[in-house]
Parts: structure tokens; C-alpha cells; sequence
């Protein structure tokens, strides 16, 4: 099994900052199936980058994703006040066919 | 637009049954698309509970495989759960969501579930 490690565990910035969080995978994976989420509280967690890097729908461009073998990364550029909340990676495994979560970065102002 | 809703009943006793629905407007669930349950226990992170395939066909976590069965209705859309033997370590939000090629791209808003007597 994968296991997702999610690097710092809390992130403590401010407006306009540059935000960088990691996620490290346990073995190599297919990085369409590495996937960000944000949650807000009392929210439901809401897609941010697919297949590694690729913004969904309606996502603002300050929000970027990349990789590098096993470490993936989100970046958000430019720190708006929205921006303050919960960030989870997400594998999806073919073998068994499941989802894994990281553990979550609380990125606080 | 896509919706979904969960609902059942919030407060399920101990050793008892948790049945929740998953109302879909906006997208049929007999599509071609993977529909699935994840859980947030109070304070924590995600865990994904299972998926359904327009034609029935099941995946589930393995640490929930013994007590889980998802199904899918095509004539309602809608897709439910039913986990069996519950705990108070099955205490939880419950979300249901749309699958999209490896990630999730839709979510209910959550339904919490209480196991208590």
C-alpha cells in the first residue's frame, strides 16, 4: 500500500506570502493519479489540481501543482485570504483499486 | 450543475446498521463514472470508504470491505451505503462524490453520522 506523507503539517504565512506544501508518495505512482484538495470548515473538500498539475474548473492561477519522481508539490503564488485552510494530496491506487489521502496541511494565517 | 446530497438517519446505535443515499441532480448515475463514499471522522483527515460503477461493479477499502456494501439505483439516481457492525469509531462525515479519471470532482455536502446509544 502507498502511503502519503504531507509535509509541514501546519503552515503559518501571510496575505500576498507564497505558499509551498508538500507531498511525498511511498514508492513511485502515475502522476495522473495524483490529485489537491482544499476544505474549508464545515465544508466539503473541493478539487484544486488533477493528474499533478492541471487547475480544475474555476481554480485561479495562483494555484499550481508539480512533481518530481515521488514528491509532489502545490504552490500558491500569491496568498489571499481565502486561500487559509486544509490541503490534502490524493492518490488514486490500481492495485488494490482505492484512494489514499494524505494527512493534511493546515496552512494558517 | 451537478449536485449531490446525502442523507439518512444522523444517530445510529452501536453493533446497529449505517444507511445513507446519495441524491445526484445535474448528471445521470448510469453514466460512464465512478461514484464514491469518503468519510471524515471529527478533527481528522479523509478516508475513502468504496466506489460503484454505473453497471453495479463494487470497489471497496479493504479495512472496510467485511461490513460495507455500496448500490446504485440507474431509475432514481441516486447510490447508497450501508456499513454493518458500527462503532463509535464509525462517527464520521460522510461524504458522497462524483469520480473523474483518478480524482473526485464533485462532493455532497456531508451528512454526520453519530454511533452512540
Amino acid at each position: 500500500e502507498i502511503v502519503l506523507t504531507q509535509s509541514p503539517g501546519t503552515l503559518s504565512l501571510s496575505p500576498g506570502e507564497r505558499a509551498t506544501l508538500s507531498c511525498r508518495a511511498s514508492q513511485s505512482v502515475n502522476r495522473r493519479y495524483l490529485a489537491w484538495y482544499q476544505q474549508k470548515p464545515g465544508q466539503a473538500p473541493r478539487l484544486l489540481i488533477y493528474d499533478a498539475s492541471a487547475r480544475a474548473t474555476g481554480i485561479p492561477d495562483r494555484f499550481s501543482g508539480s512533481d518530481s519522481g515521488t514528491d509532489f508539490t502545490l504552490t500558491i503564488s500569491r496568498l489571499e485570504p481565502e486561500d487559509f485552510a486544509v490541503y490534502y494530496c490524493q492518490l488514486y491506487g490500481d492495485s488494490p483499486p482505492m484512494y489514499t489521502f494524505g494527512q493534511g496541511t493546515r496552512l494558517e494565517i | 450543475q451537478v449536485r449531490l446530497q446525502e442523507s439518512g438517519p444522523g444517530l445510529v446505535k452501536p453493533s446497529g446498521t449505517l444507511s445513507l443515499t446519495c441524491a445526484v441532480s445535474g448528471f445521470s448515475v448510469s453514466s460512464v463514472t465512478w461514484w464514491s463514499w469518503v468519510r471524515q471522522s471529527p478533527g481528522k483527515g479523509l478516508e475513502w470508504i468504496g466506489e460503484i460503477f454505473s453497471s453495479g461493479s463494487t470497489n471497496y477499502n479493504p479495512s472496510l470491505k467485511n461490513r460495507l456494501t455500496i448500490s446504485i439505483d440507474n431509475s432514481k439516481n441516486l447510490f447508497s451505503l450501508n456499513l454493518a457492525s458500527v462503532t463509535a469509531a464509525d462517527t464520521a462525515v460522510y461524504y458522497c462524490t462524483k469520480s473523474a479519471a483518478y480524482n473526485l470532482d464533485y462532493w455532497g455536502q456531508g451528512a454526520l453520522v453519530t454511533v452512540s446509544s
